[in-house]
């Protein structure tokens, strides 16, 4: 069971918006520790989306947008193409029994 | 560009230790602001931090594997190690090595393409 808690599976079709929720504690995100996002295609290391809440790294498009408020944080993707079809995973660090840089379990995106 | 590559023996027998080598180009181990770790994913699952170095030597461990793992690093030949002792077969994953700016401050923003370890007689 992961610290931080991801939905299993999102979906939408092409040009909508989705939204992955990341839902904390007071001892990780809740404690305002950053979050960060990671996009992973099957059989590929993952790369960094989204770093300290809402940054992009370069070339990084701004359909993809992070944001935080008090123990969760969310990563939202809009005008949603097939090739966003991925695992996303939620990053931060935890406090609590010695402190630790935990993920979320990762979340499914499945474009129809 | 910075690049990452790691290399390990892709099978390991139970109890024993799993070594696994990550070597740097385009950069150097030696950065003052950078830190190089591990990440792991067992096929079809998630991931999970493992831990991670700074040149100087300072190293943090996830609690939930600190009396097995040592992180090392070798600034002579530009790479950093990992070594987990007593494997079972749920060490089964893929390794990753990594570099962050900070511990969890600024995200993971190098990654190696991972390599397989199995754990198995």
């Amino acid at each position: 069971q992961s610290v931080l808690t991801q939905p299993p599976s999102v979906s939408g079709a092409p040009g909508q918006t989705v939204t992955i929720s990341c839902t904390g504690t007071r001892s990780n995100i809740g404690a305002s520790f950053e979050v960060h996002w990671y996009q992973q295609f099957p059989g590929t290391a993952p790369r960094l989306l989204i770093y300290t809440n809402i940054n992009r790294p370069s070339g990084v498009p701004d359909r993809f947008s992070g944001s935080r408020s008090g123990t969760s944080a969310s990563l939202a993707i809009s005008g949603l193409r097939a090739a966003d079809e991925a695992d996303y995973y939620c990053q931060s660090y935890d406090s609590s029994l010695g402190g630790s840089v935990v993920f979320g379990g990762g979340t499914r995106l499945t474009v129809l | 560009q910075l690049q990452l590559r790691e290399s390990g023996p892709g099978l390991v027998k139970p109890s024993e230790t799993l070594s696994v080598t990550c070597s740097v180009s385009g950069g150097s181990v030696g950065h003052r602001s950078q830190y190089w770790g591990w990440v792991r994913q067992p096929p079809g699952k998630g991931l999970e931090w493992i831990g991670s170095i700074h040149y100087s030597g300072s190293s943090y461990y996830n609690p939930s594997l600190a009396a097995r793992v040592t992180i090392s690093v070798d600034t002579s030949k530009n790479q950093f190690s990992l070594s987990l002792m007593s494997v079972t077969a749920a060490d089964t994953a893929f390794y990753y090595c990594t570099k962050s700016n900070g511990i969890a401050v600024s995200g993971t923003d190098s990654w190696g393409q991972g390599t397989l370890v199995a754990v198995s007689s």
